[in-house]
């Protein structure tokens, strides 16, 4: 079945250590996001690609870092400047969008971070 | 810059009514698409309607349905005959040419 696998679900952290969330898909899509979620904050752009080897800053990009040598993977990296981290981080994917707007997010499960 | 405003945090619906959430935007783009997501407890992110800019007639998908207005800069979504699945929270979404932006979220509470 094509999706997207993020990993892990849960992530315990030490404040001052970098850690990196895995997020992976088979939907042969171009685009892929990182979304934030924080309660009452909806769903803040962190970073996204729209194709290999490019990627943009999203709103909230500042203490993150991101990869794209894969199509298929964007893993995201929260530094040690992240000064709160502790939230709930979604991947997606979509097929567009070089030219115009195109296509729904498809959405993993999410992974939990927590910094204690 | 784009933005998107959905001005209820919480509603709550007797089970089999009908509720109405509310979603504005801001753009200056002509082209563009709308989106409802909703999150269950299990926190996986489902799309439940989707409605092109450039398309005047309302999307539908079974019980769920929006009123678009573009002119006005209005997408709501309109829930019939309310079900307890439906409990959840809801996600107004624009995309435009790069990125796709969320408003803040509706929790919606079924009453049995």
């Amino acid at each position: 079945d094509g999706g997207i696998t993020q990993s892990p679900k849960y992530l315990f952290r030490k404040e001052g250590q970098n850690v990196t969330l895995s997020c992976e898909q088979n939907l042969n899509h171009d685009a892929m996001y990182w979304y934030r979620q924080d309660p009452g904050q909806g769903l803040r752009l962190i970073y996204y690609s729209q194709i290999v080897n490019d990627f943009q800053k999203g709103d909230i990009a500042e203490g993150y870092s991101v990869s794209r040598e894969k199509k298929e993977s964007f893993p995201l990296t929260v530094t040690s400047a992240q000064k709160n981290p502790t939230a709930f981080y979604l991947c997606a994917s979509s097929i567009g969008p070089l030219a115009g707007p195109a296509g729904e997010l498809f959405f993993g499960e999410g992974s939990r971070l927590t910094v204690l | 810059a784009q933005t998107v405003t959905q001005s209820q945090p919480e509603m709550s619906v007797q089970e089999a009514e009908t509720v109405t959430l509310s979603c504005t935007y801001d753009t200056s783009e002509s082209d563009y698409y709308l989106f409802w997501y909703k999150q269950p407890p299990s926190r996986q992110m489902i799309l439940v309607i989707r409605q092109e800019a450039y398309k005047q007639q309302n999307a539908t998908e079974n019980r769920f349905s929006v009123n678009f207005q573009k002119a006005a800069k209005s997408f709501s979504l309109k829930i019939s005959d309310s079900q307890l699945g439906d409990a959840a929270m809801y996600f107004c979404a624009y995309r435009g040419d790069d990125k796709i932006i969320f408003g803040k979220g509706t929790r919606l509470h079924i009453l049995p």
